[in-house]
C-alpha cells in the first residue's frame, strides 16, 4: 500500500497563483520527495527533504516538512501552464514508496 | 544528456503471449527499479536491483513476472502469460547507492505502454 497519500487530488488554478500540494504518510521516513509526472512521461525529481529538515527552496518550490505531523508540503508560487502535470511525494526509508499523486491543473 | 531508455514505447499483445520490456540505465548508476503505473493502483514497486543483484521483488507477482539485469546496462521484465489486468505503464528508474543517508534519487525512464487484449 501506499506511504504517502497526496491532498487535494486534484487542483486547478489560474497562471500566476499559487499551488499548495499536501502530503501525509505513516511511518518513519530517512528522506521525502517530490516528483512531477507530465502527462504520458516518466517522473521527474523535483526536490528532497531529509527528515532532520523543516523547509527547503528550490526556485518557485517550497517543500515543509512535520515529521511530528507526519506530513509534508509543496508549494509553487506563480505558477505557469506548463506547471501542469501530476505531483507525487515519495517516502524513503529501505525504499522509495510513492502516493498515487495529485493533479495540478493550470489554466493560462 | 544522459537518460534512461526504455523499449518497445508501447506494446499491444493477446492475453497469453509473453511480454518483454527493456531498460538501459543511465551509465554508471548501480540500482535499477521497475514500477507499474494504473490508474487504480497508482505507481506500484515491483523490483529492483543493485549492482545487479535482486534486492526487492515483493511487489511482484511470482507466476507470471521475472526481472533481470544480464549486465550492467541492460534490466528487462518478463510476462509469462499476460493477462488483461498487466495492462498499465511499466516505468523503469535508475539511482544511485544512496550511502549512509539513504537518499535514493531515482530517475525514470519514458516508460512502456503495455495493453494486453
Amino acid at each position: 500500500s501506499q506511504q504517502g497519500e497526496e491532498d487535494p487530488q486534484a487542483l486547478s488554478i489560474q497562471e500566476g497563483e499559487n499551488a499548495t500540494m499536501n502530503c501525509s504518510y505513516k511511518t518513519s521516513i530517512n528522506n521525502l520527495q517530490w516528483y512531477r509526472q507530465n502527462s504520458g512521461r516518466g517522473l521527474v525529481h523535483l526536490i528532497l527533504i531529509r527528515s532532520n529538515e523543516r523547509e527547503k527552496h528550490s526556485g518557485r518550490l517550497r517543500v515543509t516538512l512535520d515529521t511530528s505531523k507526519k506530513s509534508s508540503s509543496l508549494l509553487i508560487t506563480a505558477s505557469r501552464a506548463a506547471d501542469t502535470a501530476s505531483y507525487f511525494c515519495a517516502t524513503s526509508w529501505a525504499k522509495l514508496v510513492f502516493g498515487k499523486g495529485m493533479k495540478l491543473t493550470v489554466n493560462p | 544528456d544522459a537518460r534512461v531508455t526504455q523499449t518497445p514505447r508501447h506494446k499491444v499483445t493477446e492475453m497469453g503471449q509473453e511480454v518483454t520490456m527493456r531498460c538501459q540505465p543511465i551509465l554508471g548508476h548501480n540500482t535499477v527499479f521497475w514500477y507499474r503505473q494504473t490508474m487504480m493502483q497508482g505507481l506500484e514497486l515491483l523490483a529492483y536491483f543493485r549492482n545487479r543483484a535482486p534486492l526487492d521483488d515483493s511487489g511482484m507477482p511470482k507466476d507470471r513476472f521475472s526481472a533481470e539485469m544480464p549486465d550492467a546496462t541492460l534490466a528487462t521484465l518478463k510476462i509469462q502469460p499476460s493477462e488483461p489486468r498487466d495492462s498499465a505503464v511499466y516505468f523503469c528508474a535508475s539511482g544511485l547507492e544512496p550511502g549512509l543517508a539513504g537518499v535514493y534519487e531515482q530517475y525514470f525512464g519514458p516508460g512502456t505502454r503495455l495493453t494486453v487484449t
